[in-house]
């Protein structure tokens, strides 16, 4: 079945790199996603790959895949207290729409 | 331009009401899908439209949920005989395209209290 597992807390220093981790279950993804959501606002999509991906990078965001695992990471270099938010990490599968798959989200804390 | 939105922000009603959330989609988008997200947890998937139609509705907890677009652009979600446990915040979303990878724009959700 489809099930995505997320830790749920991390705390890093301004200026440090934050990972932030994800394992899914059904290998039969054809996207996966990380989204932002700050409170008070609308989910945003940060980043997505495709699933015959290894790697993806898009500024200060690296997304990782291992697909053999079924391990999605997303490095964000340079953290800022901005980046405080809570990041979900979604799949979505072949069938002509996307149907996302949600874990529960890690609380990304950014301090000084 | 107009991004997705959710009307109420913010809806209380006691239990065993009836309740009608609306989602007006960016113009022009086909896709619309309802989600909704419990406190502390991710995004749950509800029900998807296309067009008119709900292509999948696989995600609606019991036959107290129903939703309906008979235009193909506002969506409403209905809730009969509201329970505690429906209480959540009610998340839409629209995309100019159903298998679209990077396009499915959230609106801001309506968050239910169930009394």
């Amino acid at each position: 079945g489809e099930d995505v597992e997320q830790s749920l807390f991390l705390s890093v220093r301004e200026g440090d790199s934050s990972v932030i981790n994800c394992t899914y279950t059904d290998s039969s993804s054809t996207y996966l996603y990380w989204y932002k959501q700050e409170p008070g606002a609308g989910l945003q999509l940060l980043t997505y790959i495709f699933s015959n991906m290894d790697m993806k990078q898009d500024q200060r965001l690296t997304v990782l895949l291992n697909k053999k695992d079924k391990h999605l990471s997303l490095r964000i270099a340079d953290t800022q207290t901005g980046d405080s938010a809570i990041y979900f990490c979604a799949e979505s599968f072949s069938g002509g729409y996307n149907k996302l798959i949600f874990g529960a989200g890690t609380r990304l804390a950014v301090h000084p | 331009g107009a991004g997705v939105s959710q009307t109420p922000s913010n809806k209380v009603t006691e239990k065993g009401k009836y309740v009608e959330l609306r989602c007006d989609p960016i113009s022009g988008h086909t896709a619309l899908y309802w989600y909704r997200q419990s406190l502390g947890q991710g995004p749950e998937f509800l029900i998807y439209f296309q067009g008119t139609g709900a292509a999948d509705d696989s995600g609606l907890p019991n036959d107290r949920f129903f939703a309906v677009r008979p235009e193909g652009s506002v969506s409403t979600l209905k809730i009969q005989r509201t329970e505690r446990g429906d209480s959540a915040v009610y998340l839409c979303a629209s995309s100019p395209e159903a298998g679209a990878a990077d396009t499915q724009y959230f609106g801001p959700g309506t968050r239910l209290t169930v009394l």
